[in-house]
């Protein structure tokens, strides 16, 4: 298992594009979550999996943010109609369910930004 | 709501011990972790206390009193590649669903 892949690595859009960003969790994980991370502060919670469920999305997060997990593997995170406050790093990570000592497995990240 | 604090810049030389504190206000608290983030990397794991205690892994330990709403990362004999960002994040949640709300970092520099 190579951990947990982000894609694609970096994302420059214009203002008012919709953009799609995809995981790929470690394969035994069944929990999956995305994160929002700017300069200088820490990771921001947006949504979390478990398995294809949405179990919990930020009340913080626009309806222009939606996520999906369809098949409970891969997951999708969408954002409609850009804007520049938009721009940070979005992390996913993945555990597994009851196994707290291990903590979350992050991805690297997908570097988005808004002009 | 809920919210941590921690310093925001720490500096210490190769080979001392450094503690970062950490203190929240939150509901539902379940345990209290702790992740290193280099510049341009990702979050990584370094420990979890659910309970009261310490807890260590080599050289790094980390400290949970739930009564203080408190703890702390202990590092000990500092190298220069621990120079790195430190969250602290609690696991909150209620009934079947729990996720992590990260602080707001602390950058450690390690010095020759």
């Amino acid at each position: 298992d190579t951990g947990v892949s982000q894609d694609p690595r970096h994302k420059i859009t214009k203002r008012g594009q919709n953009v799609t960003f995809r995981c790929d969790p470690i394969s035994e994980h069944n929990r999956l979550y995305w994160y929002r991370q700017t300069l200088g502060q820490g990771p921001e919670f947006l949504t979390y999996f478990q398995n294809e469920a949405q179990l919990e999305k930020s009340r913080l997060l626009s309806d222009r943010f939606s996520a999906e997990r369809p098949k409970g593997s891969f997951s999708t995170l969408e954002i409609q109609r850009t804007e520049q406050g938009d721009s940070a790093m979005y992390l996913c990570a993945s555990s597994l369910q009851g196994i707290l000592n291990y903590g979350y497995t992050f991805g690297s990240g997908t570097r988005l930004t808004v002009v | 709501g809920q919210s941590l604090e921690q310093p925001s810049e720490v500096t210490a030389v190769e080979g001392a011990i450094v503690q970062i504190n950490c203190t929240y206000q939150t509901s539902g608290f379940y345990g209290l972790s702790w992740y290193q983030q280099h510049d341009g990397g990702a979050p990584t794991f370094l420990s979890y206390n659910a309970l009261d205690g310490l807890e260590e892994t080599g050289r790094f330990s980390s400290f949970l009193s739930r009564s203080d709403s408190y703890g702390y990362l202990l590092l000990q004999e500092l190298q220069m590649k621990d120079s790195a960002s430190y969250f602290c994040a609690v696991r909150v949640g209620r009934e079947n669903t729990d996720k992590l709300i990260f602080g707001t970092g602390t950058r450690l520099q390690v010095f020759p």
